[in-house]
């Protein structure tokens, strides 16, 4: 079945460093992938969605600058967490759709990154 | 507004016995349902999926769904349950439209005792 890899599956840095995430749909192209944080023992919040070849979209309240996203293949999405700080910490993970991302074709999600920021 | 809720925070129940998960949904048009579960420090592994056609949904690992458009429900179901089982369970709501995300529930939380 359709697999996505997320790595780093865990990173503890420094505060102030910045750290990329890479998202890569392993056996079918990704038109669309989305990124999600979620917080301890609660639901997953969408970050953004990252379109192959264009600017992502970015949910309100989601700092453009501070969370980088490039879709630059069909294959692979990052996140860039720039200047990472405590407040920062968090599992971020991403979901990629077969085809153009329509309602019809389920999300596969990675295993998750779990930033600690110290 | 779009919206998911599962009322239920945390479920307990004794292994074997039968499992009803509760999920409401709030949409302004045809909504595609599904159903995550989560293993602590994992991501997330699709269970079942509703897009049309018979309302009793199969999924993976004995698990069922129904849907209900006049409740408004897509409740999770599985007859008996196992320990493995123990997990987090994500419902989902999703548009026909490309390209858009996954509006998530709260998840519930669910404990198998011996």
């Amino acid at each position: 079945g359709a697999v996505v890899s997320q790595h780093p599956s865990r990173v503890i840095c420094k505060s102030g460093t910045s750290v990329k995430i890479e998202c890569r749909s392993l056996d079918f192209q990704a038109t669309t992938m989305f990124w999600y944080r979620q917080f301890p023992k609660q639901s997953l919040m969408l970050m953004a969605t990252s379109n192959e070849g264009s600017k992502a979209t970015y949910e309100q309240g989601v700092e453009k600058d501070k969370f980088l996203i490039n879709h630059a293949s069909l294959t692979l999405s990052t996140l860039t967490v720039t200047s990472a700080h405590p407040e920062d910490s968090s599992f971020y993970i991403c979901s990629a759709a077969e085809g153009w991302g329509a309602g019809d074709q389920p999300q596969h999600f990675g295993d998750g990154t779990r930033l600690s920021i110290l | 507004a779009q919206s998911v809720t599962q009322p239920d925070i945390h479920i307990t129940v004794s292994e074997g016995a039968s499992l009803e998960l509760r999920c409401n949904y709030s949409y302004g048009a045809t909504p595609y349902l599904f159903w995550y579960v989560q293993s602590p420090g994992q991501g997330l592994q699709l269970l079942l999926k509703y897009f049309s056609g018979d309302t009793l949904v199969q999924g993976i690992k004995g698990f069922e769904a129904e849907f209900k458009r006049s409740q408004s429900s897509f409740n999770l179901r599985k007859p008996s349950v196992h320990w493995s089982d123990a997990a987090e369970y994500f419902c989902a709501v999703g548009a026909s439209q490309a390209g858009t995300a996954l509006i998530f529930g709260k998840g519930t939380t669910l404990s198998v005792s011996s």
